[in-house]
């Protein structure tokens, strides 16, 4: 089973911030959360992945609360092209095997 | 090439026939990962090679579904006698393995339908 939960589905305006929460409330001190996206008809892409500080880089940012039970994915200027399935996974920093996806968050990028 | 490659990228076939589906993974990626697809799910754990060997083929639902990797580079997704279950996308992603974090990049999928 998935380690994390997501909503099911969220609306953002275009040109806003869209915060998509993820809750891994059973996560080990070992285990990174990533963020992956899925674009209609595509494969999953990274977007970004941190362990316990608050990381950015040119797609998003990802803001980890202090007991890292929880962490916001923040696109800061949502455009339609970000419409799509934004999936939270945790993993463990030494695991070489697989990613395991939940059913994640379909975000909708509306003008 | 740049990225995963996968063929082909579509796929019909008759219940009951065998199917094989390629990956071409990065170069110098080591891990490489199938997953499949269903309407409105997220992607499934296949199997996972490290280098020519399955590390991990927990995910195949059954023995009609195998894997090989045999140069530790391309790898074939093999189905005998398909079902109409078997319909989904199929998709391949490699790593560069090692310690640490592991980022995978996915190809674009094979869409595999079973009449």
């Amino acid at each position: 089973d998935a380690k994390t939960t997501q909503p099911t589905s969220m609306d953002c305006a275009e040109g806003r911030a869209a915060n998509l929460p993820c809750n891994h409330s059973t996560i080990s001190g070992n285990e990174y959360v990533y963020w992956y996206r899925q674009i209609h008809s595509q494969g999953p892409q990274y977007i970004i992945h941190g362990l316990k500080n608050n990381e950015t880089n040119e797609m998003a940012s990802l803001i980890i609360t202090e007991d890292r039970k929880s962490s916001t994915l923040i696109l800061p200027h949502a455009t339609l092209r970000d419409t799509a399935v934004y999936y939270c996974i945790v993993r463990d920093r030494g695991s070489q095997g697989n990613l395991i996806f939940g059913k994640g968050t379909k975000l909708s990028v509306k003008p | 090439g740049a990225g995963v490659s996968q063929t082909p990228s579509n796929k019909v076939t008759e219940k009951g026939k065998y199917v094989e589906l390629r990956c071409d993974p990065i170069s110098g990626h080591t891990a490489l990962y199938w997953y499949r697809q269903s309407l409105g799910q997220g992607p499934e754990f296949l199997i996972y090679f490290q280098g020519t060997g399955a590390a991990d083929d927990s995910g195949l639902p059954n023995d009609r579904f195998f894997a090989v990797r045999p140069e530790g580079s391309v790898s074939t997704l093999k189905i005998q006698r398909t079902e109409r279950g078997d319909s989904a996308v199929y998709l391949c992603a490699s790593s560069l393995g090692g310690a640490g974090a592991n980022v995978l990049t996915f190809g674009a999928g094979s869409r595999l339908t079973v009449l």
